[in-house]
């Protein structure tokens, strides 16, 4: 069966310091994979998808970037953090159109 | 463009109680729907989908939805509200021709239950 990890599950970093959050899918190959926000009070924001390795798209313009440097890892980094990347981040994985499937979240608190 | 609405953001209920949870989308072609469940500080659930066939789709803990192409809905039902169902609810919409399985979400449902 599919599993897909998240780390670290909680983090406060200082305004200004680098991020770096990692995902990972076991159980199968060449996956899509998805990184979302939740900021408080609102819904899902889609940040960046992978369709295969190297592959990513952003969906909004922001100080984060993603990379995907082996089939299954899918890493969230930013260069220096702002009070509003603060929120809960879900990596997701699917097979193509089919359903996506997420993953516990990280709670990022920027102070 | 596609897109998915729910009307409420947020629904309460008695235990025992009819759920209804509505989601309205659009979309240009047929869509995938979809159904999750969110609990406090958790990733999302599938509760149910719908791809192809039957129009009511039945899922995990009770809850079904139908999609109604003439009315662009696929609204979650629960014919009894249980406490442990208070959570936050999301529709989402792909495109069935699409390669890259991107979700739409609404902007999400919290369903209180009161006992």
């Amino acid at each position: 069966s599919q599993t897909i990890h998240q780390w670290p599950a909680t983090l406060v970093q200082p305004v200004g310091s680098p991020l770096s959050l990692e995902c990972t899918v076991e159980g199968t190959s060449n996956p899509n994979l998805y990184w979302y926000r939740q900021a408080a009070g609102r819904g899902l924001q889609l940040l960046f998808y992978s369709v295969g390795i190297g592959q990513i798209s952003s969906e909004v313009p922001q100080n984060l970037s993603a990379s995907r440097p082996q089939d299954r890892q899918f890493i969230l980094s930013s260069k220096k953090l702002l009070l509003s990347d603060s929120g809960f981040y879900l990596c997701a994985w699917s097979w193509s159109t089919d359903t996506q499937y997420f993953g516990p979240g990280t709670r990022l608190t920027v102070l | 463009a596609q897109s998915v609405t729910q009307l409420g953001s947020h629904v309460s209920v008695s235990e025992g109680a009819l759920v209804l949870l509505r989601c309205n989308y659009s979309s240009s072609v047929p869509p995938y729907l979809f159904w999750y469940v969110q609990y406090p500080n958790q990733g999302l659930q599938l509760l149910l989908k719908y791809t192809t066939g039957a129009t009511l789709v039945k899922g995990i803990n009770g809850f079904e939805a139908e999609f109604k192409k003439s009315e662009t809905s696929f609204h979650l039902t629960k014919p009894s509200a249980h406490m442990s169902d208070a959570a936050e609810y999301f529709c989402a919409v792909s495109l069935s021709s699409s390669n890259t399985g991107k979700l739409i979400f609404g902007q999400g449902t919290t369903l209180q239950v009161k006992p």
